[in-house]
């Protein structure tokens, strides 16, 4: 079945530390989204891909960078720039037939 | 300036009755789409109904009705029958722009109403 997977489930990072989220979508979809979730918040987008080799800047991209090497990934680096990064991350695909989503990875700062 | 608005951060409805989720939103844009999309505790985003700007009726899928009153700019969610399975966090969100056009097309979110259904 054709979807979207997000590894790890959860994660913990320390102080100082980059991790990167991994995307992966086998949907042949062409735009990629990452968002954040804080607890009991929408989702605020982060980064978004319209196709490969080409990304572009959401509302909240600052201490976050990405890559679109290939068209079925989409990883998301969450870097030591960035001050709060515990929250739920969601990746997403847009095609003709509307928007799927990843199951999400948690992210905890320890 | 929120483009989405949700302003029940929670509601409370007994299981078997019909129960209204409030959304409204502002655009600038004659085309865009709106969701909604159940969330529930695992953090999967469920998707339950879609309206498009210029659709002449009302979307159901269901249980679930979108309430779509353009010129109030609002897009409530009806479901009926609520089931205890509903209880779940509920998310209205918009895309601007339509099918053909270019740009982000990214999902803007409201914050969120969490429905408790109660046996």
């Amino acid at each position: 079945d054709g979807g979207i997977t997000q590894s790890p489930k959860y994660l913990f990072r320390k102080e100082g530390q980059n991790v990167t989220l991994s995307c992966e979508q086998n949907l042949n979809h062409d735009a990629m989204y990452w968002y954040r979730q804080d607890p009991g918040q929408g989702l605020r987008l982060i980064y978004y891909s319209q196709i490969v080799n080409d990304f572009q800047k959401g509302d909240i991209a600052e201490g976050y960078s990405v890559s679109r090497e290939k068209k079925e990934s989409f990883p998301l680096t969450v870097t030591s720039a960035q001050k709060n990064p515990t929250a739920f991350y969601l990746c997403a695909s847009r095609g003709n037939y509307g928007y799927t989503f990843g199951s999400g990875t948690r992210l905890t700062v320890v | 300036a929120q483009k989405i608005t949700q302003t029940q951060p929670g509601m409370f409805v007994q299981e078997k009755e019909a129960v209204t989720l409030d959304c409204t939103y502002d655009t600038s844009d004659p085309s865009y789409g709106l969701f909604w999309y159940k969330q529930p505790s695992s953090g999967e985003m469920i998707f339950l109904i879609y309206q498009g700007s210029y659709d002449q009726q009302n979307a159901t899928e269901g249980r679930y009705s979108l309430n779509f009153q353009k010129a109030r700019k609002s897009a409530n969610l009806v479901i009926s029958a609520s089931q205890l399975g509903d209880s779940a966090m509920y998310f209205c969100a918009m895309r601007e722009g339509g099918p053909g056009d270019t740009g982000r097309r990214a999902l803007t979110f409201g914050s969120g109403t969490r429905l408790q259904v109660q046996p």
